[in-house]
């Protein structure tokens, strides 16, 4: 049931782009992805909920496969703030719940 | 920006103890959930809590555990026999819907530390 994330860790230098996939073996209604700082809570970035739905929060953005049950997340011009470890959580439909990855670390050099 | 509040920080108790972690959700935020994670971890779902009663739990949370609202504004999650293991960071969070259509606001956490 737990979602699968990968790569479980990404390295990068400032001004660089990643993605962060996160995978279902269950049908979804909804795709969350959160971030979270060494020591502090996770922090809510978007939630997808149609299939094939793109969206965008500065220069981060997710897009939804439905069919795939897949989602990805899109890093571009990576910033040092963006250093984090990097969860998505799902629910299938009629769920309350989320289920989270097991997190992707990235790490951002100057 | 309206927050999720949790305390105890920070709590250390011996094996065996009782503990109750409070949280007090955002206020017109009709869904509650309690997660833990245990260092550098998966965040694990433990229970979620809705119209006052729980709505779906975990296999972690078994009879050891317990949630309450007991005034309206306040929610606990109490462990009533600690053992090792049940050493984590715990996260309150709530959220205005279902978390299934809706982003969850996450408190600071209590480090919860069993000796």
């Amino acid at each position: 049931q737990q979602p699968v994330q990968s790569p479980q860790a990404v390295i990068l230098r400032e001004g660089e782009d990643a993605v962060i996939n996160c995978s279902s073996s269950k049908a979804l209604y909804s795709v969350h992805w959160y971030r979270q700082k060494h020591g502090e809570a996770p922090v809510f970035l978007m939630i997808l909920l149609k299939g094939g739905e793109q969206k965008g929060h500065e220069k981060i953005s997710a897009s939804f496969n439905e069919k795939k049950q897949q989602s990805s997340l899109y890093l571009t011009a990576s910033q040092l703030s963006y250093s984090g470890t990097y969860f998505c959580g799902t629910a299938p439909q009629g769920a309350q719940k989320l289920v989270f990855g097991q997190g992707t670390r990235l790490t951002i050099n100057p | 920006e309206p927050e999720v509040t949790q305390t105890p920080s920070h709590q250390v108790t011996q094996m065996g103890q009782e503990v109750i972690l409070r949280c007090v959700p955002i206020s017109n935020h009709l869904y509650f959930y309690w997660y833990r994670q245990i260092l550098g971890q998966k965040v694990e779902f433990l229970v979620s809590f809705y119209n006052n009663e729980i709505s779906e739990k975990s296999e972690i949370f078994d009879d050891q555990f317990s949630v309450e609202r007991p005034d309206g504004s306040n929610f606990t999650l109490k462990i009533r026999s600690t053992k090792l293991e049940d050493s984590a960071m715990y996260f309150c969070a709530s959220s205005v819907t279902s978390g299934a259509n809706y982003g969850y606001t996450f408190g600071s956490g209590t480090r919860l530390t069993v000796v």
